[in-house]
């Protein structure tokens, strides 16, 4: 099973809204990943997580925070957003953080009004 | 100099043709290479990971490394339709992967 899942698949929200978008995935992976991806760009990496601990945070805004429960989910808490992170936001996950291949979910379109 | 060079396209081919699809690449540091394909609004999907130089094949699909040139390819044999897609070459280095911008193709019936 090399499924990552994403929920929710489309989210519309206001920039005063609270939200957040969630990530599973049941590989035995232990390093995580958020991407944004805007039209016809590649995915731009946000956070890494290796072994539930945050190891990257790419310079990303407040607006996003990141959260590791467990070393199977990873959530991304948005507030106060602007129109201009609507895009795709992407998980990964990759058997380890060193130099591994990264299995990509469905990802998540956020449109911020 | 970018890090990873990858022509944006589109590319257009007739259905059975062979694709090439190429990255270059400047860090000689980069030991493991991917390839992803990603459909319109869709997540990518790896399709191929090496980490040597030389050929690796899967099905339809050959990856190709040359770390002396810094070159990376993909080739994609008796072409389909549902290839059509967007392509990105990926470059990994310590727990971060470097994409190039992504080459379209579009495969004609």
């Amino acid at each position: 099973d090399t499924e990552v899942t994403q929920t929710p698949k489309h989210l519309v929200m206001g920039m005063t809204n609270k939200k957040s978008l969630k990530c599973e995935q049941h590989m035995g992976h232990r390093a995580m990943y958020w991407y944004k991806q805007k039209a016809k760009k590649p995915p731009e990496l946000m956070f890494v997580y290796s072994y539930e601990k945050l190891s990257i945070n790419e310079s990303v805004p407040s607006r996003f925070s990141p959260e590791c429960p467990n070393s199977s989910l990873l959530n991304l808490h948005l507030h106060a957003l602007q129109p201009e992170d609507s895009a795709l936001y992407l998980c990964a996950s990759s058997q380890a953080a060193i130099y591994n291949e990264q299995f990509f979910g469905p990802g998540t379109r956020l449109t911020v009004l | 100099q970018k890090e990873v060079e990858q022509d944006p396209g589109p590319l257009s081919v007739p259905e059975g043709a062979i694709v090439s699809l190429n990255c270059t690449y400047s860090n000689s540091a980069f030991q493991y290479f991917m390839w992803y394909r990603q459909y319109s609004r869709k997540g990518p999907e790896l399709l191929m990971y090496t980490y040597s130089s030389g050929n690796k094949e899967d099905g339809r699909f050959t990856a190709q490394v040359d770390k002396s040139s810094k070159y990376i390819s993909l080739f994609i044999r008796d072409s389909q339709p549902s290839d059509s897609a967007t392509y990105l070459c990926a470059i990994a280095g310590y727990s971060t992967l470097t994409f190039g911008k992504g080459t379209m193709l579009l495969v004609s019936p």
